[in-house]
């Protein structure tokens, strides 16, 4: 298996702009999260989903900042717009709740976004 | 409420030492517990888990972790520290309705020559 796939690796784009990061789980996957690392906030769960439903999305900072997942194999994330502040490295990750399944979470390489 | 605590943001050892990273947790129900760790530039990766069967489990990379409930602990350690076990390591707990993980704040270690 792949792995969990994230795009862009990087992105960099002017304040007031709309940045849309993608992640496609892990085939089989029940659930997806959304992460945002910092230097000074570290690792903050965004949204999850289950099934394809937001489960979870209190850790969502503003509603500048959206996710969708359509279908069992893609989902975004949308800031709309963009500030400064929202730069930061964005994780995906997945895991299987169901039989044999211990919530481990795999991780995707991540998505760093720079805003100017 | 689910958390975790990780005590020391910033540990550093000698080549060949023994690592040592600790993490407490607090959970109202039987905890699933685990580490992952965090190269530069990287995903999170996982290095051991505490799924209630073994209180020491074996991870990858030499590393090991022992499931205390009575000092409600899950430290991390590997008797012998190398250049490449330099990393940000992070405890986790699962939270109460199963389905997801609760990180603590990570802990970097750094390995001198």
């Amino acid at each position: 298996d792949a792995g969990v796939i994230q795009s862009p690796r990087h992105e960099v784009t002017e304040m007031g702009q709309e940045v849309t990061l993608r992640c496609k789980p892990i085939s089989g996957h029940d659930y997806l999260f959304w992460y945002r690392q910092t230097m000074m906030r570290g690792l903050e769960l965004l949204i999850y989903f289950n099934n394809n439903v937001p489960i979870d999305d209190s850790g969502m900072p503003e509603d500048r900042f959206s996710a969708k997942m359509p279908n069992a194999s893609f989902s975004t994330l949308k800031i709309q717009p963009s500030e400064p502040r929202d730069s930061a490295v964005y994780f995906c990750a997945s895991s299987f709740s169901g039989t044999g399944g211990s919530n481990e979470q795999f991780f995707g390489p991540g998505t760093r976004l720079t805003v100017l | 409420a689910q958390s975790v605590t990780q005590l020391g943001s910033h540990v550093s050892v000698s080549e060949g030492a023994l690592v040592l990273l600790r993490c407490n947790y607090s959970s109202s129900v039987p905890p699933y517990l685990f580490w992952y760790v965090q190269y530069p530039n990287q995903g999170l990766q996982l290095l051991l888990k505490y799924t209630s069967a073994a209180t020491l489990v074996k991870g990858i990379n030499g590393f090991e972790a022992e499931f205390k409930k009575s000092e409600t602990s899950f430290h991390l350690t590997k008797p012998s520290a190398h250049m490449s076990d330099a990393a940000e390591y992070f405890c986790a707990v699962i939270n109460q309705a199963g389905t997801a993980l609760i990180f603590g704040k990570g802990t970097t270690l750094s390995v001198s020559s």
